[in-house]
C-alpha cells in the first residue's frame, strides 16, 4: 500500500482481555517498529524487526506484551490480561533501512482504552 | 541518560503569527534530529536535520540545528489553522534505531 496501516483503529477492552494489534507497513521496508504514546507524553520505543533478525525486545514494559512478524510484512502486537495504564496509542513505524538516521514512516495508529 | 526535551509544551497563536518551537538534546553519539506533525494519531515526517547552521525549508516551515549549543528551532511563519498539530522532535542516537522523542509541542492556531 501507500503507507503504513493499522486496524483497528479504535479498541475498547475491559480490564484482563487480551488484544490484538496489527500493522501493515509500507511495501518493501524491512525494518518495523511498534510505539506507544500516553496522554500527553512523547512516544516511547516498544520493539523492533529487521529481517528475519531477532527482534529488539527490550522496550515491551511486561512479559504480558508480546509481538510477532509474519513473513517480514505484517506484525501483530498482543497484549494480554490488559490493564487501564495499557491505555494509549499505539503507533507502528517502517523503515527502509536500518540505519538509525533512516526516516520512519508512521501509520495512524490503534487508540487502545482499557475500561 | 540520553533526552530530548522541546519547549514550550503548547502555545495558543492567531492565524498569521510567527511561531518558534525549540528542541534541546543530551544524546551521547548524535548524527541526527528529525521533527514530526502529529495532527491526530500518525507522525508525518518534516525534516530530518544533520549538519549544524543548515537552515532545511519547506514552505512556511523551516528549521535549523545548532550542534555546538545542543538545540534545533522550528520555525512557522503565517501559521494558519492546518498547522494546529503536536510538533515532535526525535534524535536516533548513533549505532541504535531507538528514536529518543521529546514529549512534543503542541500548538493551536486560532482563526
Amino acid at each position: 500500500g501507500a503507507g503504513v496501516s493499522q486496524s483497528p483503529s479504535n479498541k475498547v477492552t475491559e480490564k484482563g482481555k487480551d488484544v490484538e494489534l496489527r500493522c501493515d507497513p509500507i511495501s518493501g521496508h524491512t525494518a518495523l517498529y511498534w510505539y506507544r504514546q500516553s496522554l500527553g507524553q512523547g512516544l516511547e520505543f516498544l520493539i523492533y524487526f529487521q529481517g528475519n533478525s531477532a527482534p529488539d525486545k527490550s522496550g515491551l514494559p511486561s512479559d504480558r506484551f508480546s509481538a510477532e512478524r509474519t513473513g517480514g510484512s505484517v506484525s501483530t502486537l498482543t497484549i494480554q490480561r490488559t490493564q487501564q495504564e495499557d491505555s494509549a496509542v499505539y503507533l507502528c513505524a517502517s523503515s527502509l533501512k536500518t540505519r538509525s538516521e533512516e526516516t520512519q514512516y508512521f501509520g495512524p495508529g490503534t487508540r487502545l482504552l482499557v475500561l | 541518560e540520553d533526552k530530548v526535551v522541546q519547549s514550550p509544551l503548547s502555545l495558543v497563536v492567531h492565524e498569521g503569527d510567527t511561531v518558534t518551537l525549540n528542541c534541546s538534546y543530551e544524546v551521547t553519539n548524535f548524527r541526527s534530529l528529525l521533527w514530526y506533525k502529529q495532527e491526530k494519531k500518525a507522525p508525518t515526517f518534516l525534516f530530518m536535520l544533520t549538519s549544524s547552521g543548515i537552515e532545511k525549508k519547506s514552505g512556511r516551515l523551516s528549521s535549523i540545528l545548532d550542534k555546538k549549543e545542543l538545540f534545533s528551532i522550528l520555525n512557522i511563519t503565517a501559521t494558519q489553522t492546518g498547522d494546529s498539530a503536536v510538533y515532535l522532535c526525535a534524535v536516533p542516537p548513533v549505532g541504535t534505531y531507538k528514536y529518543i522523542f521529546g514529549t512534543g509541542t503542541r500548538l493551536k492556531v486560532l482563526a
